[in-house]
């Protein structure tokens, strides 16, 4: 597609539901991202993606927090048993890899723990 | 580990006035910076951004950026703010080598007034 696409934009679960976040990314893109965006907060790191290679998990902030990437396009978030403080705009961005690659972003998904 | 410090949380200039934004980063390596801009219910957008070479780098609407190894500084500047300026700006650090994510700062909201 043109630019980073995520669905759906807008969540709102019950605690203690699990919710699952999609990602479609910029085609040819083989690097991904997500982050998390609090109310009046900068975007936290969750998870990356590049390629086959391993993903860095080192954002994600709690085991109930999974991602999956099929190959080099669509990813997705998976939050178990949510809790309040999970409510947030969940973004995803992607990227070529290369010197100085811009990372594109999508519109994000934002989630409401109810 | 990698990090960026946004000082300022919130600033106010008048419509017209110079802007200056800063941008404090740590990183082990040679980093690639960037800023980007979201504007309200808007995604993040890249004003510009920083690999190698000149110093002083121009973005889009007008900000150029300066790099300042020894000040681990990348400031954002533009020379007159014009209202639709107001918006949240981040700044990004990212390494040369691939296999790693992009780190943001907290971010700076840029009110404009008349």
């Amino acid at each position: 597609g043109a630019g980073v696409s995520q669905s759906p934009s807008n969540k709102v679960t019950e605690k203690g539901k699990d919710v699952e976040l999609r990602c479609d990314p910029i085609s040819g893109h083989t690097a991904l991202y997500w982050y998390r965006q609090r109310l009046g907060q900068g975007l936290e790191f969750l998870i990356y993606f590049q390629g086959n290679s391993a993903p860095d998990k080192s954002g994600l902030p709690s085991d109930r927090f999974s991602a999956e990437r099929t190959g080099e396009s669509v990813s997705t978030l998976t939050i178990q048993r949510t809790q309040q403080e999970d409510s947030a705009v969940y973004l995803c961005a992607s990227s070529l890899v290369g010197q100085g690659a811009e990372a594109f972003f999508g519109q994000g998904t934002r989630l409401t723990v109810v | 580990a990698q990090s960026v410090t946004q000082p300022d949380i919130h600033i106010t200039v008048s419509e017209g006035a110079s802007l200056e934004l800063r941008c404090n980063y740590s990183y082990g390596a040679t980093p690639y910076l960037f800023w980007y801009v979201q504007s309200p219910g808007q995604g993040l957008q890249l004003l510009l951004k920083y690999f190698s070479g000149d110093t002083l780098v121009q973005g889009i609407k007008g900000f150029e950026a300066e790099f300042k190894r020894s000040q681990s500084s990348f400031n954002l500047r533009k020379p007159s703010v014009h209202w639709s300026d107001a918006a949240e700006y981040f700044c990004a650090v990212g390494a040369h080598q691939a296999g790693t994510a992009l780190i943001f700062g907290k971010g700076t909201t840029l009110s404009v007034s008349s």
